[in-house]
């Protein structure tokens, strides 16, 4: 595709339910970055990929979230036993590897938990 | 944490320049200076960045002191379409892979008709 493409857009949930946020890189990006941003905030990391591996998962809130990118293509953001404060923007970026590169973001996925 | 200190907002005039500036006092010798904006509703896109010597493209121009200490992002003719919250942001650069961008909140440039 022509971007990074992220599904669904917008997720309603219910307190305790638990979520998956699919992540579409440009193909051929090596590197893939997922960002939670609250809102007024600025995005905040919360895990990379280089391929299939995972290289850091430092940013994530929890181990109710997971992710993974087992083809070092598409990537899951899942969240289980969702609660209030996951409410946010879920961004995922992707870029070529290598220094100074630039990411591409995809728009993200709106999640609120009711 | 981010390593950056910008303005919380600005405004400037459709068709005048805008310069935003961001203050990076720490910055190290391997980290290089990232700027990336984020329209409403939109994921963050980037514009430009530099190391130590001044950079040029279709969007816009990035002056770095010579310290590396302190750095303006430079939109030529602003227009309407570009107000947004604008992201100074030092990186490592760690290859072969990448690092994480870590955003702060950003500057929030509104261009005014």
């Amino acid at each position: 595709g022509a971007g990074v493409s992220q599904s669904p857009r917008y997720k309603v949930a219910k307190r305790g339910q638990d979520v998956a946020l699919r992540c579409d890189p440009i193909s051929g990006h090596v590197s893939l970055f997922w960002y939670q941003q609250a809102l007024g905030q600025g995005p905040e990391f919360l895990t990379y990929f280089q391929n299939e591996a995972q290289l850091d998962k430092s940013g994530l809130p929890s181990d109710r979230f997971f992710a993974e990118r087992p083809e070092g293509s598409v990537s899951t953001l899942k969240i289980q036993r969702t609660q209030q404060e996951d409410s946010a923007v879920y961004l995922c970026a992707s870029s070529l590897a290598g220094e100074s590169t630039e990411a591409f973001f995809g728009q993200g996925t709106r999640l609120t938990v009711v | 944490d981010a390593k950056t200190t910008q303005p919380p907002s600005m405004d400037c005039a459709e068709g005048r320049a805008a310069n935003l500036p961001c203050n990076h006092s720490t910055i190290s010798g391997n980290e290089y200076v990232y700027w990336y904006r984020q329209i409403h509703s939109q994921g963050p896109q980037y514009i430009i960045h530099g190391l130590k010597n001044n950079e040029t493209n279709e969007m816009a121009s990035l002056i770095i002191t010579e310290d590396r200490k302190s750095s303006t992002l430079i939109l030529p003719h602003a227009t309407l379409r570009d107000t947004a919250v604008y992201y100074c942001i030092v990186r490592v650069v760690s290859p072969p892979g990448n690092t994480p961008l870590v955003f702060g909140k950003g500057t929030r440039l509104s261009v005014i008709a």
